[in-house]
């Protein structure tokens, strides 16, 4: 089946830091999902972003499905930004996650 | 208006006991999804319906049975609990082409 990898696997910034989170995935998809799950457990859908850029705030992501892997953004992080980021890739009717980068941002 | 929401939030209980988690959603969508997230955080598809008949069924013990009285409503029964069940369920729905996925806030249940 589908591989999704996430990198990197545990991330520590001060407030106000820029940060990069990575997506790889193993085969061709037109579904791709990113989360966001707090420290309280809540997830939360970030964007839907099968192909191309989308920005919401100082949240932005981008899909290069051709070259299999999606980026996201986070702009000047904020205490709030803490928690597991997950990508998840969409195959036949269910979602495949992958594992998730952990953030701290401390204050 | 809570979108997906699912009860009870917290589940203790002993095992061998059988329990249910509920989950409704009123976003319109026409699919439902439970999700497990276990203790290393790592979420997996346990089932999926769509419009009440079961398209999903991965690899699941059959203690765990799910049951879509309509497609705004997915409860989950597990018979005989075992201690590997602790974990968080997740209820899901969105339409069937995926777009729109929202999470319920969770169930932690713990078997002891």
């Amino acid at each position: 089946g589908i591989q999704v990898e996430q990198s990197p696997p545990d991330l520590i910034l001060q407030e106000g830091a820029n940060s990069t989170l990575r997506c790889n995935f193993s085969d061709s998809v037109n579904n791709l999902q990113w989360f966001h799950q707090n420290p309280w457990g809540q997830l939360i859908n970030l964007f839907y972003i099968p192909s191309g850029t989308k920005q919401n705030g100082r949240l932005s992501a981008t899909t290069v499905a051709t070259e299999r892997y999606s980026l996201l953004y986070i702009s000047s992080s904020q205490t709030t930004d803490s928690g597991v980021y997950f990508c998840a890739v969409r195959v036949t009717q269910k979602l495949v996650f992958g594992q998730g980068t952990r953030l701290t941002i401390n204050p | 208006d809570t979108a997906v929401s699912q009860t009870p939030k917290y589940l203790v209980t002993q095992m061998g006991n059988d329990k249910s988690i509920k989950c409704e959603q009123n976003l319109g969508h026409d699919t439902m999804y439970w999700y497990k997230q276990d203790s290393k955080k790592f979420l997996k598809i346990m089932f999926s319906y769509n419009n009440k008949e079961l398209i999903i069924n991965e690899t699941v013990p059959n203690r765990f049975s799910p049951k879509s009285p309509d497609k705004a409503h997915l409860n989950l029964h597990i018979n005989s609990l075992e201690l590997g069940d602790s974990a968080v369920y997740f209820c899901a729905s969105s339409q069937m082409t995926g777009f729109g996925y929202t999470f319920g806030s969770g169930t932690r249940l713990t078997v002891v």
